[in-house]
């Protein structure tokens, strides 16, 4: 079974810039999560999907981040305008429909601020 | 207050000796609780999981949770040096199984 896949799996860019990572969850799951995740901390949930619908984006700052998960499958969050503070691992999970206990990570895209 | 806190280490131990790890949550209505583990520059990867107050054991591993004290701990047998990660506490409140994480401790299981 194919995991998680993430790309790219590495970024640097100028602030103010803009830039966009792209997930495709396991085949089937119906959950879809990006984490924000900071160097020396634990994941931070931007935005939960169910199918097409958000459940949770209370931590998503909507100045500068969106996401969008169009056809109920693959997801893409973007960051625009881009600030150092945004460097971290923006990490995709996907977990089966009423199943928190199957959450699965990808790799992750690795982005760096300058 | 945080709502997930761990003692961010690092944690060191011998290799063979027990590694105890330890997290507490603030919100009491808290239901599901996680381990993780993180190795330097990988993604977060399921250990265990536990649900009711008492111990939860797969394989060298134990689980400890204690609804009234709010406290979770994560027990480590026989370690050894491929146990060295970042281990990451994680709590779910209600059916969206939404992950709260805290900032994770760091384990260094020396030979």
């Amino acid at each position: 079974e194919a995991g998680v896949a993430q790309s790219p799996r590495y970024k640097i860019i100028e602030k103010r810039q803009s830039v966009a990572f792209w997930c495709n969850p396991i085949s089937g799951h119906a959950t879809l999560y990006w984490y924000q995740q900071i160097l020396g901390q634990g994941p931070k949930l931007l935005i939960q999907f169910q199918n097409n619908g958000v459940v949770d984006d209370s931590q998503l700052p909507k100045d500068r981040f969106s996401a969008e998960r169009l056809k109920g499958v693959d997801s893409t969050l973007k960051i625009q305008p881009a600030k150092l503070e945004d460097s971290a691992v923006y990490l995709c999970a996907s977990s089966p429909q009423g199943s928190g206990n199957t959450i699965y990570f990808g790799e992750g895209s690795w982005l760096t601020v300058v | 207050q945080k709502e997930v806190e761990q003692n961010s280490g690092p944690l060191s131990v011998p290799e063979g000796a027990i590694a105890s790890l330890n997290c507490t949550y603030s919100d009491r209505g808290s239901q599901s609780f996680f381990w993780y583990r993180q190795y330097s520059g990988k993604s977060p990867e399921l250990i265990m999981f536990i649900y009711s107050n008492g111990d939860k054991e797969d394989g060298r591993f134990t689980a400890q949770l204690n609804k009234a004290s709010q406290y979770v701990s994560l027990l480590i047998r026989d370690s050894q040096p491929s146990d060295s990660a970042t281990y990451l506490c994680a709590v779910t409140r209600g059916s969206n199984y939404k992950l709260t994480f805290g900032k994770g401790t760091l384990l260094t299981v020396n030979p």
